[in-house]
């Protein structure tokens, strides 16, 4: 059992559409962070979450973290070519110690 | 910003031998580290938790004396794939959480692509 299930696993899509990437458990999270990975290199942090119900904004990107810190969502607006990449959700359930573990991911590919 | 070293970023290795991965805290302590396993087009997978000074905890699965884990500071992790065969072959990851930033300080090395041939 995937403790984070992340949601679509594949995304291909348009340049100028939108799109929303989900990120969902049945764990309490202290914190929620997302990433994106490009071949052959580690993740790199887009944001953190850690107050539920909390929203934050990157530019194009808004990301969202659920009232009971259970569940976040990633959506970009107007997406672009640029903007294709592996989208990496990850956390670290209360009871574990600070153990991160990453959903998933989610391949995005946006075309011109 | 954090900044987490890792070396080498590609390694070829004859099966058999044994292999060392360097993670390098370079700005902060670390006394906790991971390590993951990632395959083309997937997630990465969590392998070992590394303790400064103390064993490191592995995940189910995973052979603790085919992937040997050192951390013998609080900037340095070095995991070790002994005997390794093509089927070891991936890209390894590690990351480093910041003593000071415990529920949201975790920075990413660069990755390592090990084959083995």
């Amino acid at each position: 059992t995937q403790l984070l299930e992340q949601s679509p696993q594949f995304l291909s899509i348009q340049e100028g559409e939108n799109l929303t990437v989900y990120c969902n458990s049945s764990s309490v999270f202290s914190s929620l962070q997302w990433y994106r990975q490009e071949p052959g290199e580690g993740p790199v942090l887009l944001v953190t979450v850690v107050t539920g119900g909390e929203v934050k904004k990157l530019k194009r990107l808004t990301f969202q973290f659920g009232d009971a810190r259970k569940d976040s969502s990633l959506h970009i607006t107007a997406a672009q070519p640029g903007d294709t990449g592996l989208y990496l959700c990850a956390g670290a359930p209360v009871t574990s110690y600070g153990k991160l573990t990453f959903g998933q991911g989610t391949i995005l590919t946006v075309h011109p | 910003g954090a900044v987490v070293s890792q070396h080498p970023s590609r390694v070829i290795c004859k099966s058999g031998t044994s292999v060392k991965i360097e993670c390098r805290s370079l700005d902060f302590q670390a006394t906790t580290m991971f390590w993951y396993r990632q395959f083309p087009k997937q997630s990465l997978m969590l392998m070992a938790t590394s303790n400064e000074g103390s064993k490191a905890t592995y995940e189910q699965g995973v052979e603790k004396d085919k992937f040997l884990i050192n951390h013998a500071s609080l900037t340095l992790s070095t995991l070790t794939v002994t005997s390794a065969h093509p089927e070891d072959s991936s890209f390894y990851i590690c990351s480093a959480r910041d003593d000071r930033k415990t529920n949201y300080g975790y920075t990413f090395g660069s990755g390592t692509r090990l084959t083995v041939v």
